[in-house]
């Protein structure tokens, strides 16, 4: 079985500041790996995916995570917030040809 | 295209009434999911479909709980009969492949049961 554990439930930040955000998974089968963002009173919508190949994988906003085998991670990270990057964030894991487990969310406020 | 459409928006309903939400997936995608999301439990997936037929439904959290997907471009998820706890925001997903191509969500159905 796979799991997805987001290591931060909330996480302030200041304007122009960088952040990062966990994600570990767990699995016994090669993964894809998917960071997804949730603003206020909408729905989830992809901010990037691994799937193969280089493991750094740049995504929209600005957005970048490194995909770690080693160390079971897929951090997602941006050198400079905005207001505007305010939302949810979700790190998901999948193993090819079944539904995506994703973890609890990690709210990021993002501090004028 | 328009994404995935769900209705209605909101809904408010009394203990005990049944429910109906609705979904259109994406013209062209092979999987539908229907997820419950809620601030205890995060986001929890119900039920999926490939191709119309449900394939895990291992989430439905009881028998009030049923889903149906009686073609390609429809599917309902239904509660009867509701209680308060059901009250969350229900999402409906879908997506070409079930677990490496993207899931496009739908805005979400948030309900409110009384």
């Amino acid at each position: 079985a796979q799991s997805v554990t987001q290591l931060d439930s909330q996480v302030p930040v200041f304007e122009e500041a960088p952040v990062e955000l966990r994600c570990n998974y767990s699995s016994s089968v090669s993964v894809y790996l998917f960071w997804y963002v949730q603003y206020p009173n909408q729905g989830l919508q992809l901010l990037l995916k691994y799937l193969s190949g280089s493991t750094l994988v740049k995504g929209i906003n600005g957005f970048e995570a490194e995909f770690n085998k080693s160390q079971t991670s897929f951090h997602l990270r941006k050198p400079s917030v905005h207001i505007s990057d305010t939302a949810e964030y979700f790190c998901a894991v999948s193993s090819g040809n079944t539904p995506l487990v994703f973890g609890k969310g990690t709210r990021l406020s993002v501090i004028a | 295209d328009a994404g995935v459409i769900q209705s209605p928006r909101h809904e408010v309903t009394e203990m005990g009434q049944e429910v109906t939400l609705r979904c259109k997936p994406i013209s062209g995608h092979d999987y539908l999911f229907w997820y419950r999301q809620t601030m205890m439990r995060g986001l929890e997936l119900l039920i999926y479909f490939n191709n119309n037929v449900p394939i895990d439904d291992s989430g439905m959290p009881e028998d009030r709980f049923s889903a149906k997907m009686p073609n390609a471009s429809f599917s309902t998820l239904k509660i009867q009969p509701s209680e308060p706890r059901d009250s969350a925001v229900y999402f409906c997903a879908s997506s070409s492949l079930a677990g490496v191509e993207t899931q496009y969500f739908g805005p979400g159905t948030r309900l409110l049961v009384l």
